[in-house]
């Protein structure tokens, strides 16, 4: 079965402060992907990144970076400089990697961010 | 390209009530997703369609929930009766079908909130 932890629950910072939302995941398939979705308060999942379990590359897209470690299950979210436009809730999915049916996504709890000025 | 299209937006019933949510995803997404997002939680998979089959509907509580996807296109979800607890955001969202790049095109309907009184 699939699984997905954020332990924090809720992140407060002042604007341009860096932050790191954190995601570790369990899954048994050896392949799978993993994404993060930002929920704004209007309420729509807004697809924020896909990184495949055989690319431990970092990503940077911005002022967001992503740190995928395979070894510790881990695939954590840096907002650089963060803005009060970036609070939201964050969530870490998980999915198969099937070359078939697409495969549904297992969300984790969420963090919710709140950024001030 | 038009969205994930759900109405409707918002909904408000007294338990026992039945209650019935629509869903039009984007043209030429054959993969069509039920997601229910309790207050606090992250979404949760419902059930999956693959054109107008169901692939997965493991945590559909059936003896009260029912959907359905005539035609392979739009789709709808129910709830007769409905409880206190089925009290949440209810997400649509399509992909296409296939190979791994489907993910990509995973897009979320802006949902349809529900409370049970």
């Amino acid at each position: 079965a699939q699984k997905v932890t954020q332990a924090q629950t809720e992140i407060s910072v002042v604007e341009k402060e860096d932050v790191t939302l954190d995601c570790v995941y369990e899954t048994r398939d050896t392949t799978y992907y993993l994404f993060w979705y930002k929920q704004p308060p209007s309420g729509e999942l807004v697809f924020l990144i896909r990184r495949n379990s055989f690319d431990e590359q970092n990503e940077i897209s911005g002022r967001y970076s992503w740190n995928f470690q395979k070894s510790t299950s881990s695939f954590n979210f840096t907002i650089t400089a963060s803005q009060v436009v970036d609070s939201a809730v964050y969530f870490c999915a998980l999915s198969e990697a099937n070359t078939g049916t697409a495969s549904k996504l297992t969300f984790g709890t969420g963090t919710r961010l709140q950024v001030t000025l | 390209e038009a969205g994930v299209a759900q109405s409707p937006r918002y909904k408000i019933i007294e338990k026992r009530q039945s209650v019935a949510f629509w869903c039009n995803p984007i043209s030429g997404h054959a993969t069509l997703y039920w997601y229910q997002q309790i207050l606090g939680q992250g979404p949760k998979l419902l059930i999956q369609f693959q054109n107008n089959g169901v692939v997965d509907d493991s945590q559909l509580p059936k003896d009260r929930f029912s959907a359905e996807r005539l035609k392979g296109v739009d789709s709808t979800l129910k709830i007769q009766p409905a409880k206190l607890e089925d009290s949440a955001v209810y997400l649509c969202a399509s992909s296409l079908a296939g190979n791994s790049d489907s993910n990509y095109g995973y897009t979320f309907g802006s949902g349809t909130r529900l409370t049970v009184v």
